[in-house]
């Protein structure tokens, strides 16, 4: 799987966008950009994916640049639960259900009151 | 709250111990996973199931002996653990080509 590289932290005011850069060069033609976020003591939890194409949910968006070497998950307005440390990890689409998981160091969002 | 249930959410046990830990989802998904969290850390996969087959094995000592009974079950069965045992154990299931999902995991202590 290819490496992704992520800030440590980042710090977001109440009410504003959050955007959390990440770096995947080495990507593959056949894989996606995931992004999970954990909450503290609570399992990672699935925010949103793609492959080439901008994608919004009603959680985030994901904008991934022409050449996919990068990508930055936007929130459009932090709230204070929206604390926790977010992975973006790059998986590759293989047919079957055992697809890894490998999460990266992750970045550190803190949304400030 | 999510679709993928862990039990218990906490244990203490002994390095003499035998225990268990239990994960449960009723998605439908064929795929189910376990992975390892040391505090300040990411997770880190430990074994992946496919279709109640053993199909990934990333050299966990044997002292974890995960077991997957049917499509909806999957134990992880613990034996003579040793403090730096002590994590966060997160279960995880998938099927096709959806996402992985949690549970929130369960805590354990090695004392």
């Amino acid at each position: 799987d290819a490496k992704t590289t992520q800030p440590t932290s980042m710090d977001c005011a109440e009410g504003r966008a959050a955007n959390l850069p990440c770096n995947h060069s080495t990507i593959s033609g056949n894989e996606y950009v995931y992004w999970y976020r954990q909450i503290h003591s609570q399992g990672p939890q699935y925010i949103i994916h793609g492959l080439k194409n901008n994608e919004t949910n009603e959680m985030a968006s994901l904008i991934i640049t022409e050449d996919r070497k990068s990508s930055t998950l936007i929130l459009p307005h932090a709230t204070l639960r929206d604390t926790a440390v977010y992975y973006c990890i790059v998986r590759p689409s293989l047919s079957g259900s055992a697809r890894q998981l490998t999460f990266g160091s992750g970045t550190q969002l803190t949304v400030l009151p | 709250d999510t679709e993928v249930t862990q039990t218990p959410k906490h244990l203490v046990m002994g390095m003499t111990n035998k225990k268990s830990l239990k994960c449960e989802q009723h998605m439908g998904h064929r795929a189910m996973y376990w992975y390892k969290q040391k505090a300040k850390k990411p997770p880190e996969l430990m074994f992946v199931y496919s279709y109640e087959k053993l199909s990934i094995n990333e050299s966990v000592p044997s002292r974890f002996s995960p077991e997957c009974p049917n499509s909806s079950l999957l134990n992880l069965h613990l034996h003579a653990l040793q403090p730096e045992d002590s994590a966060l154990y997160l279960c995880a299931s998938t099927q096709g080509s959806s996402p992985l999902h949690f549970g929130n995991g369960t805590r354990l202590t090695v004392t």
